[in-house]
């Protein structure tokens, strides 16, 4: 069983076009989470959702929307991408009051 | 200063060395401190988490804190080739929101055979 799941692995497009990540977690954690790496494998964060409402928005630009229509998914949408979004972002769920994310196994974009 | 520093590497030893990686930080804020093993093209996992300073043991590993200084550490006994991987530590504020969660850079480890 894939406790934290991500469609689809592989993204690769043209720069100008919009995409969306799918993330669905069976873990029946509260919270979900959008993380970016960079080439450096540098891992910060994006947004987090509990309870479907939105709790952290780092300097993200609004190209970027994440979506969760239930607290077992939360979508990430972006409009215009450029070259700078390629990147390998993860999703991640964790239960309020514990410790500890599990992460999905990470979506690689390359926007050419 | 960032958050949270941690030495890239890339560091390599022979099987059976102990390792040791290490990460500083500066927000005193920060009481709970994790690490997390990220194999190639896959998502981090969580290997360790403790709350308070001092030494947590789990097998090969051990985490350690040390609160005053800012420091942490994790130690890998009789390292094999299948700990070959990148290590991130992550640390939060109690109570503070999930989202709160700082992750270094991660040290790429690889153990020779």
């Amino acid at each position: 069983d894939t406790a934290v799941s991500q469609t689809p692995k592989y993204l690769v497009t043209q720069m100008g076009n919009d995409k969306s990540i799918k993330c669905e977690q069976n873990l029946g954690h509260d919270t979900m989470y959008w993380y970016k790496q960079d080439s450096k494998k540098f891992l910060k964060i994006m947004f987090s959702y509990n309870n479907k409402e939105l709790i952290i928005n780092e300097t993200v630009p609004n190209r970027f929307s994440p979506k969760s229509p239930d607290k077992a998914h939360l979508n990430l949408h972006i409009n215009s991408l450029e070259l700078g979004d390629s990147a390998v972002y993860f999703c991640a769920s964790s239960q309020s009051g514990t410790t500890g994310y599990t992460f999905g196994s990470g979506t690689r974009l390359t926007v050419v | 200063q960032k958050e949270v520093e941690q030495d890239p590497g890339p560091l390599s030893v022979p099987e059976g060395a102990i390792v040791s990686l290490n990460c500083t930080y500066s927000n005193s804020a920060f009481q709970y401190f994790m690490w997390y093993r990220q194999y190639s093209r896959k998502g981090p996992e969580l290997l360790m988490y403790t709350y308070s300073s001092g030494n947590k043991e789990d097998g090969r590993f051990t985490a350690q804190v040390d609160k005053s200084s800012k420091y942490i550490s994790l130690f890998i006994r009789d390292s094999q080739p299948s700990d070959s991987a990148t290590y991130l530590c992550a640390m939060g504020e109690y109570g503070g929101s999930q989202g709160n969660l700082i992750f270094g850079k991660g040290t790429k480890l690889s153990v020779k055979p």
